[in-house]
């Protein structure tokens, strides 16, 4: 039972232009979710956060976006970078308990 | 500061072999987790540590897989014996409880079973 879900396993975007990476879940009961980015051979590292009372957050070229009707949230990247480049993660967490994380979605932002 | 430590970066065994991973989590962080990312999958929780205690093992193969943390600092985390399937990246993480999901990640031990 896949609770967070990344449909788009990849994704391309021109330097400068909007990166948008999506994720869906299923349980209504998550109370924060993340970002998480991971360049090969590294450990994936937190990128940007959102509590589920809110439905935007920002920060410099990251703004993440909640849904909760929809159960949807997305990253938006802008502008592009090609350091950008990297695998995100989407994860959510509940009770103080769990935090699941999403299948990630590969970035690759050329010039 | 330095960060989430963990070794071997890398490992190659032969199936039914023991091995085992090491992590020194960031100086002051009390809960430790051990997650396993396999081949185009999201990281899944093996064990969360709070200081010495084992607050969440409902994940690790205890047939195999055990671990300890020691004096509420490093862990280490065994597989005894290996088997094919559990090639896999190792990830040790750290953080200060477990409030916001934000957790600092190691590099990772990457291990091959053939």
């Amino acid at each position: 039972d896949q609770q967070v879900k990344q449909n788009s396993p990849s994704l391309s975007v021109q330097e400068g232009r909007i990166s948008i990476l999506n994720c869906d879940y299923t349980n209504s009961m998550f109370d924060y979710f993340l970002w998480y980015k991971k360049y090969p051979a590294e450990g994936p590292t937190f990128l940007i956060s959102i509590s589920s009372i809110k439905d935007k957050n920002e920060d410099g070229r990251f703004t993440v976006f909640l849904n909760k009707s929809a159960k949807h949230l997305s990253l938006h990247i802008v502008p592009s970078q090609p350091g950008d480049s990297a695998v995100y993660f989407c994860a959510a967490f509940y009770n103080t308990d769990k935090l699941i994380f999403g299948t990630g979605t590969r970035l690759q932002v050329f010039p | 500061e330095a960060g989430v430590v963990q070794s071997p970066r890398y490992k190659i065994i032969e199936k039914k072999q023991p091995v085992a991973f090491w992590c020194n989590p960031i100086s002051g962080h009390n809960t430790l987790y051990w997650y396993r990312q396999n081949l185009g999958q999201g990281p899944e929780l093996l064990i969360r540590y709070e200081n010495e205690e084992a607050v969440d093992d409902s994940q690790l193969p205890k047939d195999r897989f055990s671990a300890e943390r020691l004096k509420g600092v490093d862990s280490t985390l065994k597989i005894q014996p290996a088997e094919l399937g559990d090639s896999a990246v190792y990830l040790c993480a750290s953080s200060w409880g477990f409030n916001t999901g934000e957790l600092f990640f190691g590099e990772g031990s990457r291990l091959t079973v053939l």
